[in-house]
């Protein structure tokens, strides 16, 4: 079965400028998280979608940080202003249900300059 | 509130030599636990799980890990390292009630010399 895609797989910036990225959950997964990973961390959640209807976005920063999942299909993850801070891989994840194992895709690495 | 502590954040082995990642986790809930492998420049890849039933769980790769809930550890094993295990691993708890978020642990990086 295809695993979960995400695009680009690397990506450079200057700071204050903006910066997107796409997911494609494995297919049938209802639930899709998005995660990130600074340098010799675990990955930390940013966001989980339940189907197209957010479940948890306690830790985006949402001044800057924005995430949808239209037709509960793919998912785009949105920097806007970017700072050096968020510099890091972004982990697309998906599973069955929220308590089924996440699988994850090969991950977004933002460079800001 | 629920937490993952690996104790080595680097374990050194030389090839063919065994191998044991430590993990403890902490939590008022019952957990689900998984162990996690990242390759340099790679996403994380699903090494086991631990769900329910025997403790001692099998997964790729020839690794094994054994949940022992007294003390609240699941420790990843091998009998038998080879060079392409160099990565970084990461055990996770998930809690099965409450808000049922994903919990890492920091990563161990285990480094097979030859």
């Amino acid at each position: 079965e295809a695993g979960v895609a995400q695009s680009p797989r690397y990506k450079i910036i200057e700071k204050r400028q903006s910066v997107a990225f796409w997911c494609n959950p494995i297919s049938g997964h209802a639930t899709l998280y998005w995660y990130q990973q600074i340098l010799g961390q675990g990955p930390k959640l940013l966001i989980q979608f339940q189907n197209n209807g957010v479940v948890d976005d306690s830790q985006l920063p949402k001044d800057r940080f924005s995430a949808e999942r239209l037709k509960g299909v793919d998912s785009t993850l949105k920097i806007q202003p970017a700072k050096l801070e968020d510099s890091a891989v972004y982990l697309c994840a998906s599973s069955l249900d929220p308590v089924a194992a996440r699988l994850f895709g090969s991950g977004t690495r933002l460079t800001v300059v | 509130a629920q937490s993952v502590t690996q104790l080595d954040s680097q374990v050194p082995v030389f090839e063919e030599a065994p191998v044991e990642l430590r993990c403890n986790y902490s939590s008022s809930v019952s957990v689900y636990l998984f162990w996690y492998v990242q390759y340099p420049n790679q996403g994380l890849q699903l090494l086991l799980k631990y769900l329910s039933g025997s403790t001692l769980v099998k997964g790729i790769n020839g690794f094994e890990a054994e949940f022992n809930k007294s003390q609240t550890s699941f420790h990843l094993r091998k009998p038998s390292v080879h060079i392409s295990d160099t990565a970084e691993y990461f055990c996770a708890a998930l809690p099965l009630q409450g808000a049922q978020k994903l919990v890492f642990g920091q990563g161990t990086r285990l480094t097979i010399n030859p």
